[in-house]
């Protein structure tokens, strides 16, 4: 099953794009890559996911480059709110969240 | 408001205690999920229901039973606990459990066990 590598933890200034990189080079043709983030004491709140193209929606920008090895998930202009941990899984197609494994992510930490 | 809500937020509890932990969706989806979370630990899945049907146990030791009496309720029943079992007990729920349509979580029970 695919995993995914993230940063430990990584800060930016409020205002500026935050860029949150995610390797997942074992990945399958159709498995989907999907972003969660946890704010402390609440639940993992769902980001965006994407397969081939890049994606967007209100709350961030996905980019997967075209050999599908890699993904950098985008919040264009970071706000003290969004310091979280940011995970980044892949969803093996097909089959269920039984072998969807979160990793560790990466703490990001907007500085004012 | 994430539409998966749990009960209680904060649990603490003897070792000889009988808990139950409530999640409740209101989502319309299909299948419902415990996720264990531990201190300094990533995500750990215990347990999947599809259409109320049990179809995972990850080796979750029996002092912990779940149930699903239908799409929208899931429980955690929770009995002679150990002190390492102490957690951020987590619910989710899809659309359904094909791992293509998006996990929506609850905020979780803060679970204490002295």
């Amino acid at each position: 099953d695919a995993k995914t590598t993230q940063p430990p933890s990584m800060d930016c200034a409020e205002g500026r794009a935050a860029n949150l990189p995610c390797n997942h080079s074992t990945i399958s043709g159709n498995e989907y890559v999907y972003w969660y983030r946890q704010i402390h004491s609440q639940g993992p709140q769902y980001i965006i996911h994407g397969l081939k193209n890049n994606e967007t929606n209100e709350m961030a920008s996905l980019i997967i480059t075209e050999d599908r090895k890699s993904s950098t998930l985008i919040l264009p202009h970071a706000t003290l709110r969004d310091t979280a941990v940011y995970y980044c899984i892949v969803s093996p197609g097909g089959t269920s969240y039984d072998k969807v494994i979160f990793g560790p992510g990466t703490s990001l930490s907007v500085i004012p | 408001e994430t539409g998966v809500t749990q009960t209680p937020r904060h649990l603490v509890m003897g070792m000889t205690n009988k808990k139950s932990l409530k999640c409740e969706q209101h989502l319309g989806h299909n299948a419902m999920y415990w996720y264990k979370q531990s201190a300094k630990k990533p995500l750990e899945l215990m347990f999947v229901y599809s259409l109320e049907e049990r179809v995972e146990n990850n080796s979750v030791p029996s002092r912990f039973s779940p149930e699903c009496p239908n799409s929208s309720h899931l429980f955690l029943h929770l009995h002679t606990l150990q002190p390492e079992d102490s957690a951020l007990y987590l619910c989710a729920s899809s659309q359904d459990r094909t791992g293509h349509s998006p996990l929506h979580f609850g905020n979780g029970t803060r679970l204490t066990v002295t």
